[in-house]
């Protein structure tokens, strides 16, 4: 049973276009949803989290929106480059959910073409 | 402010071996996580080490072993490899032990031939 369902599996997009990437949760008791961004031969690098008293968090042109009734959260890429084209993994974490540390959902590969 | 590091980097091991593998987490940072990443089963938490003690463990057999030290490096153990052990291993090291920024080093590719 997938705990955190990310879509979608790969997503295209015009550079200088807005990229959304979407996760969902099943258990009500994680409180941490970081994401991460990971480049070919590289291990995962934590771009931003959010934890689930704020409905947004913004840090330059990467946005968090979380939806705490809908348990999902997403990433939106603002004004995105080619440097952005890399692997996006969300995450959860919480204490007491039967889960031990990050549980990550299956990626998402983003190409921002030129 | 040095970042994770995790040696080697690549290491072919045969089946039946064993093979151990290395992270030195962030200065002041005592939380040391493993994690498996493969194609088919992407990201996948092995066990947590705090203080030098295991705090959590994931769904992988006994084959797979960890220590930590009182510098807080950490050790990470396979024996009896197989050809499924193929994976980039990766370790993450954090201040606290749970909810707090973990940050990951480059890993360590793995090949089981």
């Amino acid at each position: 049973q997938q705990q955190v369902k990310q879509s979608p599996q790969s997503l295209i997009v015009q550079k200088g276009g807005i990229s959304i990437i979407n996760c969902a949760y099943e258990n009500t008791a994680f409180d941490y949803f970081p994401w991460y961004q990971q480049f070919p031969g590289k291990g995962p690098a934590l771009l931003i989290a959010i934890r689930p008293d704020v409905s947004e968090k913004k840090e330059g042109r990467f946005t968090i929106s979380f939806n705490k009734s809908a348990k999902q959260f997403s990433l939106h890429i603002m004004d995105s480059q080619p440097g952005d084209s890399a692997t996006y993994f969300c995450a959860a974490e919480g204490k007491n959910t039967g889960f031990q540390k990050l549980v990550f959902g299956t990626g998402t590969r983003l190409l921002v073409s030129p | 402010k040095a970042g994770v590091t995790q040696t080697p980097r690549y290491l072919i091991k045969t089946r039946g071996q064993q093979v151990t593998l290395s992270c030195s987490p962030i200065s002041g940072h005592r939380s040391v996580s493993w994690y498996q990443q493969t194609p088919g089963q992407g990201l996948q938490f092995l066990f947590e080490y705090f203080s030098e003690t295991q705090r959590n463990k994931g769904n992988f057999p006994g084959r797979f072993s960890g220590r930590q030290f009182s510098n807080s490096r950490s050790e990470m153990n396979v024996s009896t490899l197989e050809l499924g052990d193929s994976a980039l291993y990766l370790c993450a090291s954090s201040f606290g032990s749970s909810n707090t920024e973990a940050f990951f080093g480059q890993g360590t590719r793995l090949t089981v031939v």
